[in-house]
């Protein structure tokens, strides 16, 4: 049982590069989160799902898109990586939204 | 969406002794979350309260939520080392997204 594990662990881009950072949990948790975490800061939710075929917007979710073809996997996409989007980036999934959150250890991106 | 608001945003304690945080909130929530972040890991869920409860414990964890004040504190008794770490509070409330805030940085000396 992994909990929620997420692809690569670390990365670094060009602007204007693009890239999918991966989530998987296997847990059968209908509901899963990416977030960004800058430093001495919270998180900010990106985007969301509560369920498999579906993505709602969060907090900050410009510069980003999502899919969630299958149930365990969560996709966080960049179409064009800019500066501003160096960040640490953590997937979570959850039982119910207003349920416990599971994270992953984290995808710390840089973009020069 | 309402952001939970920790404070202090850094405490310094001495092993063995209780560490105290809090958190405050500005609109009603059906629950509060309390996570740990140890440095460059993911976040690990603590304890959740919800609305109609005031008081829960697990192991050295004590978390107190009163509502009308808005506001919840974790108490961390006995603390060890191994207590430091960053400590988030999520009010939450159904149709609204998870906000978490800046944190309190517990250290705890040995």
């Amino acid at each position: 049982n992994a909990g929620v594990t997420q692809t690569p662990k670390f990365r670094v881009l060009k602007t204007g590069q693009s890239m999918t950072l991966l989530c998987a949990q296997d847990m059968n948790h209908e509901y899963m989160y990416w977030y960004r975490q800058d430093p001495g800061m919270g998180l900010r939710l990106i985007h969301y799902s509560v369920g498999e075929g579906t993505t709602a917007k969060g907090e900050v979710p410009d510069g980003y898109n999502v899919s969630r073809l299958k149930k365990q996997n969560f996709l966080l996409g960049l179409e064009s990586a800019a500066p501003s989007q160096t960040s640490v980036y953590f997937c979570a999934s959850s039982y119910y939204l207003a349920g416990e959150q599971y994270f992953g250890p984290g995808t710390r991106l840089t973009v020069t | 969406s309402q952001q939970g608001e920790e404070d202090p945003q850094a405490l310094s304690i001495q092993e063995g002794e209780n560490a105290t945080m809090n958190c405050s909130y500005k609109t009603s929530i059906n629950n509060l979350q309390w996570y740990r972040q140890n440095s460059g890991r993911g976040l690990v869920h603590l304890i959740l309260i919800r609305s109609n409860e005031r008081e829960k414990h697990s192991g050295r964890l004590r978390v107190t939520l009163d509502t009308s004040k808005k506001s919840s504190s974790l108490l961390i008794t006995a603390s060890r080392a191994a207590d430091t770490a960053s400590y988030f509070c999520a009010p939450y409330n159904y149709g609204q997204n998870f906000v978490f805030g800046p944190g309190t940085r517990l250290s705890v000396l040995p």
